[in-house]
Formats: structure tokens, sequence, C-alpha cells
């Protein structure tokens, strides 16, 4: 079955930039039939959509954090990709992938979700 | 942005009773892009319901999903051991996509 697997340094410095992949294992992110997400979660606290990025390269951020995020689709690795630039503490998180469902091009239903892996910004 | 708000934040029950929790949107939201998770300690969010009512797999039909425009709930009857558990609304209709605060569903 399709796993999600998120992976990338649990320590990262003020004012550089995260960088994390989802490895989408048993599946393609060259389908069509999804967008692939990332949503963060502050320990402790809520969940917060960062953006999505389709097979094609097509984003969408949320812009409480747009002007920092960047994400990107590797089709030879099987793999998507989420950078944000310019970190600080409120950035501390566990940073989720997961795959939305399309219908028609719109978005369905979240039905694949990573274990998600812990980002601590700290000097 | 629309804000969703839930409430209560903690629901106190016990085995056997019925949980009714709610989530408020600051504006329409299609009922096609409203979903709930179930989210445990240590764990990544669960789907539960999509499109406001559909039960996503594995969840048994003791979890259900109603509402329209700004006003949904999430029921769960009969909780189990397992129910218990913090418990989001999601809208994606509307960009960008929001959760609301949450709900959790603790044993009395």
């Amino acid at each position: 079955q399709v796993q999600l697997e998120e992976s990338g340094p649990g320590l990262v410095k003020p004012s550089e930039t995260l960088s994390l992949t989802c490895t989408v294992s048993d599946g393609s992110v060259r389908s069509g039939s999804y967008y692939w997400t990332w949503i963060r979660q502050p320990p402790g606290k809520g969940l917060e959509w960062i953006g999505y990025v389709y097979y094609s390269g097509s984003t969408s951020y949320n812009p409480s954090l747009k002007s920092r995020v960047t994400m990107s689709v590797d089709t030879s690795k099987n793999l998507v990709s989420l950078r944000l630039s310019s970190v600080t503490a409120a950035d501390t998180a566990i940073y989720y992938c997961a795959r939305v469902l399309l219908d028609y091009g719109d978005p369905w239903l979240f039905d694949l979700w990573g274990r998600g892996t812990l980002v601590s910004v700290s000097s | 942005e629309v804000v969703l708000t839930q409430s209560p934040g903690t629901l106190s029950l016990s085995p056997g009773e019925t949980a009714t929790l709610s989530c408020r949107a600051s504006q329409s939201v299609s009922s096609t892009y409203l979903a709930w998770y179930q989210q445990k300690p240590g764990q990544a969010p669960r789907l539960v319901i999509y499109s406001t009512s559909y039960r996503a797999n594995g969840f048994p039909d003791r979890f259900g999903g109603s509402g329209s425009e700004t006003d949904f709930t999430l029921t769960i009857s009969r909780l189990e051991p397992e129910d218990f558990a913090v418990y989001y609304c999601q809208q994606y209709g509307t960009s960008p996509w929001t959760f609301g605060q949450g709900t959790r569903v603790e044993i009395k």
C-alpha cells in the first residue's frame, strides 16, 4: 500500500532554511489524481496548512507563509520537497506530508498522511 | 481566510455516551469541502469524515457528520474507548485551507 514518509534535519538554526522531503512508496507522484500537501503542527497546538504542489509543478501556498515557502516535485526520485526560509522559533513544529485525492481537478479528500517529522528551530 | 471555531474545547464523557462536536465557519463553506479528523497522541491526524457527511474507511457508522453553510457537526454515538482523542474540522474549499482549533474528547 502507498506510504508517505517525511524526512529531514530535526534541528535548524534561526534564519536558515528548513528542507524536508516526503518520499512516496508504492505509488507515484506523477499521478494527476493528487495534490501533495504539507501541514504543520506546533507541539501541543493545532494544524496549519502550508500549501500544496501538483505533479506538474503548480503550487498553492498559505499567504501567511508564501514569501518563505517553496514546494516541488521530483518525479525521478518520487518525492515531494518543502523548503521554508528564514526560520524562527515559531516554525518549530511537526511537519506532515499528506495526499489529497482530486475529483475532476478539485480537492476531494485527504486520504493519506505521513507520520510527520519534528523540526526544531534553535541555535 | 475562513476561520473555523470548534466547540466545546473539551468534552468529558463516559464510554457509551454520545459526543456532539460543533464547527462554525466565519463564512459559508461548501459541504463538499468540509472534513473532520481524529488525532491521538503521537499520531498523525486521520480522516474521519469528508464532504460533511461521508465516513472514511475504517470508521464505523457510530460516526456521523452533518451541516451546511456555516454550521457543521460531528456526532459520535456510543463512545468506545478508542474514540477518545482530539478532533479537528477543516475546510478546503477556499484558500487558504484552514483547520479549527480542535475539540478534545476525554474520558470522564
